[in-house]
Order: structure tokens, then C-alpha cells, then sequence
């Protein structure tokens, strides 16, 4: 079963950085994914999609602050120089052949 | 610039039923999957329903099929949600995600989502 782990929550001071980690079902190493971010009260903004070999590619006006990385079942998105408004709930998501599979999300708090 | 505009939210009865749309513009529509993502107060996002670009193969959530069905209407550029037999595990806010691979035959990654509209399901 395709599933993907987030933790709950992280959190890094203003201008540090903070690494988010999304971990794939045993078995699906290969899956690529795309993280999320929403802020407070918003709807989701897509940031990037992320392949297993750790190449990925940003939406539009997303900032050189965020990147992401891959090692094994495991997908990361690192948040550099770390800003108020990048407080927020991360998800990553992937997809199977009809399905759509959410993370369940990992609030970031600016400190 | 993408645009996604959902209406048709509200209060609903137990039981009842509702239909959402999702207006959108900026891009040809035709090419791509779109979806229905909600989100229930102080959750996570669940993916609900999916359907293809121009064949209009439809793809559901366990939590959700039999009782929900996805269309689109591609000369309207619109896409919908019929949902039927609603109960309170259904009340969210509902999303429109427009799919980011091109002539993709199922869904993939979302690259452009809406604002949402807010469904209650009430007693």
C-alpha cells in the first residue's frame, strides 16, 4: 500500500534552516512526489516535484530558499534562510495509477 | 495566469446532496486531469476524485465512491462534483487542482490549486 510519513511538526529560528523529511511505503523507492505548502487560513501552493534520483523542479515564483533531495524511500525539502511567512503546514504528496496519496502534513514554526 | 474558482458550497442536510464546480481559465483546459482535494476542519489534505483530460476516465477514493461522481465539461471549462448520501465525515473545505502533466492519462502532481469552498454537513 503506497502511504507516505511526515512528522507532525519541526521548527528552526528566523534566518536558519529547516529540513522536512517525507518517507515512502517500503517499496516504492523509485516514487517521485511534489510537496505542498499552505499557509494559515489559505488553500495550497505547489513548490516542487521531487524525483527519487533528488531532481526536481520548482513552480512558478517559488523562492531558491526551498530545495528538495532524495535518499532512498525518503524525499526532503529544505527551507534555507528561514522567513515569518514560511511558517506553515508542508505536504508532500505522490500518486499511484488512479490514486492520490497525501502525506500527513508537518507544521513548521518559525521561532 | 491559471485560474481555479470552486462555488457551490454550503449547508446540506444529512443524507442530502450537493454539486461543486470548479470554474477555471489560463490554460487548455482539455490537456489536463483535474481533482478534488478537501480538507476537513484542523485535518490534512485527502484526495477525493480525479478524472482525466479528454477521455474523462474517473477515479475515486475509497471514502467516497458510490456516493460522489467527478465530470468535467470541456467546452465550459468547468469541472464538477455531484455528491450524494453525504454524512458528517464529508463536511471540508473542497479544493479544484489542476493536474501538471500534460495529456497525463490518470492524475500525477497538483501545480495550480483553488481557494476552496466550504461543504457543512449538518444533523
Amino acid at each position: 500500500q503506497l502511504v507516505l510519513t511526515q512528522s507532525p511538526s519541526a521548527s528552526a529560528s528566523l534566518g536558519a534552516s529547516v529540513k522536512l523529511t517525507c518517507t515512502l511505503s517500503s517499496g516504492h523507492s523509485s516514487y517521485a512526489i511534489a510537496w505542498h505548502q499552505q499557509q494559515p487560513e489559505k488553500g495550497p501552493r505547489y513548490l516542487m516535484k521531487l524525483n527519487s534520483d533528488g531532481s526536481h523542479s520548482k513552480g512558478d515564483g517559488i523562492p531558491d530558499r526551498f530545495s528538495g533531495s532524495s535518499s532512498g524511500t525518503e524525499r526532503y525539502l529544505t527551507i534555507s534562510s528561514l522567513q515569518s511567512e514560511d511558517e506553515a503546514d508542508y505536504y508532500c504528496q505522490t500518486w499511484g495509477t488512479g490514486i492520490g496519496v497525501f502525506g500527513t502534513g508537518t507544521k513548521v514554526t518559525v521561532l | 495566469e491559471v485560474q481555479l474558482l470552486e462555488s457551490g458550497g454550503g449547508l446540506v442536510q444529512r443524507g442530502g446532496s450537493l454539486r461543486l464546480s470548479c470554474a477555471a481559465s489560463g490554460f487548455t483546459f482539455s490537456n489536463y486531469a483535474m481533482s478534488w482535494v478537501r480538507q476537513a476542519p484542523g485535518k490534512g489534505l485527502e484526495w477525493v476524485s480525479a478524472i482525466s483530460g479528454r477521455d474523462g476516465n474517473a477515479y475515486y477514493a475509497d471514502s467516497v465512491k458510490g456516493r460522489f461522481t467527478i465530470s468535467r465539461d470541456n467546452s465550459k471549462n468547468t469541472l464538477y462534483l455531484e455528491m450524494n448520501s453525504l454524512g458528517a465525515e464529508d463536511t471540508a473545505v473542497f479544493y479544484c487542482a489542476k493536474d501538471a502533466v500534460v495529456n497525463g492519462n490518470y492524475l500525477y502532481y497538483f501545480d495550480h490549486w483553488g481557494q476552496g469552498t466550504l461543504v457543512t454537513v449538518f444533523s
